[in-house]
Formats: structure tokens, C-alpha cells, sequence
């Protein structure tokens, strides 16, 4: 079947603007992950989704970050009044519960 | 929150063994060890997981000695394709938090 796919695929904005990054993970996959990784650095976690609640949002670097997943499906990253340190990739996983994590392709977020 | 250790980089020939060691002394009873390979522009994948002795999958044989401290990933006979960042990872597979460190980079020439 499908894999995790993210979008946009590629993210240009202006510092201040507001973005959300989607990701729609594996069918049946009941845990969600978000990732940030900077160029050239390694995984940065960032939340974590069982269903639709996230247990643990410590991750989030800043109150500009929120995530939400409905339906037990698709989860959105919503960053506000983006700064160009928030510039990376940004990757999402899905898992079944105790599974390994399939990666999507990431979105990357350039704050110009 | 088990943290890993590993070479930030290793250099390796085509068709030799590859071994690569990390160290994760704060393992916990629970956690399991997971080891992901990353290939530029994309995503981490999955390799292989264990939690004692040997696993061994059709890509590569993770190591883990008895007290569990460290492990090994072992790639054999390894082509260029196989150059890439392998990140070991220790944790509950549903923990709310993974920790993947910087990872290994590893260069393979001809």
C-alpha cells in the first residue's frame, strides 16, 4: 500500500508568516511522530501521536509550535510566525503500536 | 531517557565488513535497540531491532553483549550503495519520546 506522505513537498515563507505542514501517515497506523532535522544534523523529536491524543508535547521547541491529528489519521504541524531558525526538514512517521516507524519524504521549510 | 553514543563517522571499502559500535550505558529493562539507516533527501528506514544475543535479517546482524551497554550493527560485504548516516536508537518502540542522536556517517569507496 501507500506509504507516509507529507506536503508540500518544499515550503518557502517570510519570517512571521504562519505555516502547517501535512502529513497523512500509513492506513491502520495508529502512531504519529514529528521530526525536525536541520541540515547535516540528526533527528530532532518533536511529538508524538497515539491516536489522536499526543501524550508528550515537551518536544515542541516553542509555544509557536502546535500538531493536531483528527480522525486517528492525518496530523498537522502548525508553526506561527516562523523565525529562520525554524528553517530544516520536517519528517513525519507512522508506526503500528510497538512497530517500527515508516518516514515519509519530509517537507522542507525554508524561512526566508 | 537511554542515550546512545556513536562514531560520528567511519570510511569502509566495497565488499568489506562494517561494524559499527554504539554504546547506550542508561539502557533500560524495557527498551529495545533499533538501528535506522538515512540516505540524503530522504527519510530514515528501518533496519533492524533487538533486544539481547544476535538478530540477523537479510541486510545486517545486530550484536547485543549480556549486559546489554552497547551493541554493534554489522553490515556485510558492503557495496557503495550502502553509504549513508545509521542512527542506533534505544527506547520502548510506543515510548512518547525517541531519541535518535546524531547518527554515523558512513562513506563506502570503491
Amino acid at each position: 500500500g501507500a506509504g507516509v506522505s507529507q506536503s508540500p513537498s518544499n515550503k518557502v515563507t517570510e519570517k512571521g508568516k504562519d505555516v502547517e505542514l501535512r502529513c497523512d501517515p500509513i492506513s491502520g497506523h495508529t502512531a504519529l511522530y514529528w521530526y525536525r532535522q536541520s541540515l547535516g544534523q540528526g533527528l530532532e523529536f518533536l511529538i508524538y501521536f497515539q491516536g489522536n491524543s499526543a501524550p508528550d508535547k515537551s518536544g515542541l521547541p516553542s509555544d509557536r509550535f502546535s500538531a493536531e491529528r483528527t480522525g486517528g489519521s492525518v496530523s498537522t504541524l502548525t508553526i506561527q510566525r516562523t523565525q529562520q531558525e525554524d528553517s530544516a526538514v520536517y519528517l513525519c512517521a507512522s508506526s503500528y503500536p510497538e512497530g517500527e516507524q515508516f518516514f515519509g519524504p519530509g517537507t522542507r521549510l525554508t524561512v526566508l | 531517557l537511554a542515550k546512545t553514543t556513536q562514531p560520528i563517522s567511519m570510511d569502509s571499502y566495497e565488499g568489506q565488513e562494517v561494524n559499527i559500535t554504539c554504546s547506550h550505558n542508561n539502557i533500560a529493562t524495557n527498551d529495545y535497540i533499533t538501528w535506522y539507516q538515512q540516505f540524503p533527501s530522504q527519510g530514515p528506514r528501518f533496519i533492524i531491532q533487538g533486544y539481547k544475543t544476535k538478530v540477523t535479517n537479510e541486510v545486517a546482524s545486530l550484536f547485543i553483549p549480556a549486559d546489554r551497554k552497547s551493541s554493534t550493527l554489522s553490515l556485510p560485504r558492503v557495496s557503495l550503495s550502502d553509504t549513508a548516516v545509521y542512527y542506533c536508537l534505544v527506547g520502548y518502540s510506543s515510548a512518547s519520546k525517541i531519541i535518535f542522536g546524531s547518527g554515523t556517517r558512513l562513506s563506502i569507496r570503491p
